[in-house]
C-alpha cells in the first residue's frame, strides 16, 4: 500500500472548518484513500473514502487533488467533541494499516 | 445493532498466565480483523478472517500468539504464556466486504496488562 504523510498535530477553533492534509505522492490508480479517526480510548471510527472524485456524507468532506497525490478531511464546523487523532490510510486490498494520524485539537 | 462486543473490556494477568481476548463480529460482516495498539508503535494489524477463515496472519508477533474464528459470530485471541511487553489495547473490528463500502466497524477495545 501507498505511503501517507500527515501532520502530527493541528489545531482548530470550535465553529470553524477543519482541514486536515494527507501526501500519498505513490498511490496507484486502484487505491481508495480512507479516513478513520480514533476519539480517546475508543475504537476507530470510519469517517468517509473516495478514489477519486470528491466525496461528502454527514460527518465530512473529502477533496482528492485531481493527480490523485494528496487529499483533504474537511469538517465544516468542528465541535470539541472532533477532538481525536485523524488516520489517512490508502489501501488496496482488504486490509487497513494505520499510520501515526493527525492529532486534532479543537479549542473553545 | 449492539456493534463489535469485545470482552473482557480489561484484563489483568500475571508473565507466563495465558489470555483469551473474545470478540463477536456484527451480524452478516464477512471480515474480521485483530488490531494491537500502544503508543510506542501505534495501531498494528495482527490477523484478518474472510468467511471465518484466516488470510493474512503475518503481524502475529510471534508463536505465543493464536487466533481462531470457529464460526462467523465469534472469534479469539489467544497468548500463551503471556509477557509485559504484550501490554496493550487489542481491537477486534468486522466489516461487510473487505475495506468496503462502510468501512470498518471497531469494538470497544480490550486493555491487557500483563504484570
Amino acid at each position: 500500500d501507498a505511503k501517507t504523510t500527515q501532520p502530527p498535530s493541528m489545531d482548530c477553533a470550535e465553529g470553524r472548518a477543519a482541514n486536515l492534509p494527507c501526501n500519498h505522492s505513490t498511490i496507484s490508480g486502484n487505491e481508495y484513500v480512507y479516513w478513520y479517526r480514533q476519539i480517546h480510548s475508543q475504537g476507530p471510527q470510519y469517517i468517509i473514502h473516495g478514489l477519486k472524485n470528491n466525496e461528502t456524507n454527514e460527518m465530512a468532506s473529502l477533496i482528492i487533488t485531481e493527480d490523485r497525490k494528496s487529499s483533504t478531511l474537511i469538517l465544516p464546523h468542528a465541535t470539541l467533541r472532533d477532538t481525536a487523532v485523524y488516520y489517512c490510510i490508502v489501501r488496496v486490498g482488504d486490509a487497513l494499516n494505520f499510520g501515526k494520524g493527525t492529532s486534532l485539537l479543537v479549542t473553545p | 445493532d449492539a456493534g463489535v462486543i469485545q470482552s473482557p473490556r480489561h484484563e489483568v494477568t500475571e508473565m507466563g498466565q495465558e489470555v483469551t481476548l473474545r470478540c463477536k463480529p456484527i451480524s452478516g460482516h464477512d471480515y474480521l480483523f485483530w488490531y494491537r495498539q500502544t503508543m510506542m508503535r501505534g495501531l498494528e494489524l495482527l490477523i484478518y478472517f474472510n468467511n471465518n477463515v484466516p488470510i493474512d496472519d503475518s503481524g502475529m508477533p510471534e508463536d505465543r500468539f493464536s487466533a481462531k474464528m470457529p464460526n462467523a459470530s465469534f472469534s479469539t485471541l489467544k497468548i500463551q504464556p503471556s509477557e509485559p511487553r504484550d501490554s496493550a489495547v487489542y481491537f477486534c473490528a468486522s466489516s461487510f466486504g473487505g475495506a468496503g463500502v462502510y468501512g470498518y466497524t471497531f469494538g470497544s477495545g480490550t486493555r491487557l496488562t500483563v504484570v
